[in-house]
């Protein structure tokens, strides 16, 4: 079955910590690749995406994340996070335009300051 | 940028009755949209693609009967929780896809908190 896997539960953090949160997926051929961030009480917004092209993709706030194709991979990660990046992580796949996305379990991010 | 709105945010129902939430697209249009649903701490899953002017695809274990979807314009995605129970307490969450990008973003609403007492 097709499915997106997220190590990582929770993840408690200090402020200006690395940060590195596992994907993975099981989906075959081509995918696109999102990640989405959940701050408490908002809806989903989207961090990054990957298509194709660079591997390494850059979003907002900072954040990037690296598709390793060989390891149907896709981690999240900031050098350097801050007190407000305390949210819920989500990893997203989907096959194609049009088609849904298949998310994670999710990674509940905090940051202690 | 683009916007997808929810409507209730909130809203609370007495078991058996029949609860409708709406999702539009307000600036720009969209063929497909999705519905998802998310439990407390959980992932959102996917319940039912809805496309404009067709019929929705339903999710296996999710009763088409009970969670009624209607696509009928392209901003506007309508989901019908027929003789809702406690059980269908959750938080409803819709997307929408611009047709015109290539990029294949969706973009979310901010859900809907549904409490059938």
């Amino acid at each position: 079955a097709q499915s997106v896997s997220q190590h990582n539960h929770h993840v408690i953090l200090s402020e200006a910590a690395s940060l590195e949160l596992g994907c993975n997926y099981s989906y075959g051929g081509t995918v696109n690749l999102f990640w989405y961030v959940q701050y408490p009480g908002q809806h989903l917004q989207l961090l990054l995406k990957y298509f194709s092209g660079d591997p390494l993709v850059k979003g907002i706030k900072g954040f990037e994340a690296e598709f390793i194709k060989s390891k149907f991979s896709f981690n999240l990660r900031k050098p350097s996070v801050q007190w407000s990046d305390t949210a819920e992580y989500f990893c997203a796949v989907n096959k194609g335009a049009g088609t849904a996305l298949i998310f994670g379990k999710g990674t509940t991010l905090s940051v202690s300051s | 940028g683009a916007v997808v709105s929810q409507h209730p945010s909130r809203v609370i129902c007495k078991s058996g009755t029949s609860v409708k939430i709406e999702c539009r697209s307000l600036d720009f249009q969209a063929t497909t949209m999705f519905w998802y649903r998310q439990f407390p701490k959980q992932s959102l899953m996917l319940m039912a693609t809805s496309n404009e002017g067709s019929k929705a695809t339903y999710e296996q274990g999710v009763e088409k009967d009970k969670f009624l979807i209607n696509h009928a314009s392209l901003t506007l995605s309508t989901l019908t929780v027929t003789s809702a129970h406690p059980e269908d307490s959750s938080f409803y969450i819709c997307s929408a896809r611009d047709h015109t990008d290539f990029y294949n973003e969706q973009f979310f609403g901010p859900g809907t908190r549904l409490t059938v007492l």
